[in-house]
């Protein structure tokens, strides 16, 4: 069974630092990894995702990920922060064997971007 | 043009009573989910439709009954509610029921149970 670690609850940066929140999954098969954003009182929000090739992914809002096998991590990245960036983010796994698997999703980690 | 929306927003109801969660998707994707977000924002598949068959049923009381009237639609009826019900309920879509594909979420619904 898959399974998905977001190792802090919550993450502060200053605005236009560089920020990460980190992801560690544990899966059988191939590991197919996707980011979301979820607002205050709002659903979640697709980021990227990573199936296959390169290991850095971009995605939306200029943010990216780097898929990492040995350390079986999909961190993710952003150059520089905005206050508009505070969000919940989710990071989630499937087994790329398994058809009609679906997501397990990570506890989430709530990022502060201060200004 | 909403994605995918639910009805309704907000639902206040008492302990016992049946209630039901509509979704409805216009993108036209094959299959649907519902996902159950508990006040910790933990996130859980409850089930998942692929062509309006359930594919996917997890460890879910069966007062949960979901609905799939057709491909756009998946509803989800919960009967005899209970304290614990109480969450915001999210329904999902995607265009296959594959593992790459990307899950496209609803705005939710916070139902609190009194």
């Amino acid at each position: 069974a898959q399974s998905v670690a977001q190792p802090e609850d919550q993450v502060n940066v200053a605005e236009g630092n560089p920020l990460t929140v980190k992801c560690t999954y544990s899966v059988s098969g191939n590991p197919y990894l996707f980011w979301y954003v979820q607002y205050p009182n709002r659903g979640l929000q697709f980021l990227l995702k990573y199936i296959t090739g390169d290991n850095l992914v971009k995605g939306s809002y200029g943010f990216e990920a780097e898929f990492n096998k040995s350390q079986t991590s999909f961190h993710l990245k952003k150059p520089s922060a905005l206050v508009s960036d505070s969000a919940l983010y989710f990071c989630a796994v499937r087994d790329g064997r398994d058809y009609g698997q679906n997501f397990v999703f990570g506890p989430g980690t709530r990022l502060s971007v201060l200004p | 043009d909403t994605a995918v929306s639910q009805t309704p927003k907000y639902l206040v109801t008492q302990m016992g009573n049946d209630k039901s969660i509509k979704c409805e998707q216009n993108l036209g994707h094959d299959t649907m989910y519902w996902y159950k977000q508990d006040s910790k924002k933990f996130l859980k598949i409850m089930f998942s439709y692929n062509n309006k068959e359930l594919i996917i049923n997890e460890t879910v009381p069966n007062r949960f009954s979901p609905k799939s009237p057709d491909k756009a639609h998946l509803n989800l009826h919960i009967n005899s509610l209970e304290l614990g019900d109480s969450a915001v309920y999210f329904c999902a879509s995607s265009q296959l029921a594959g593992p790459q594909e990307t899950q496209y979420f609803g705005p939710g619904t916070r139902l609190l149970v009194l």
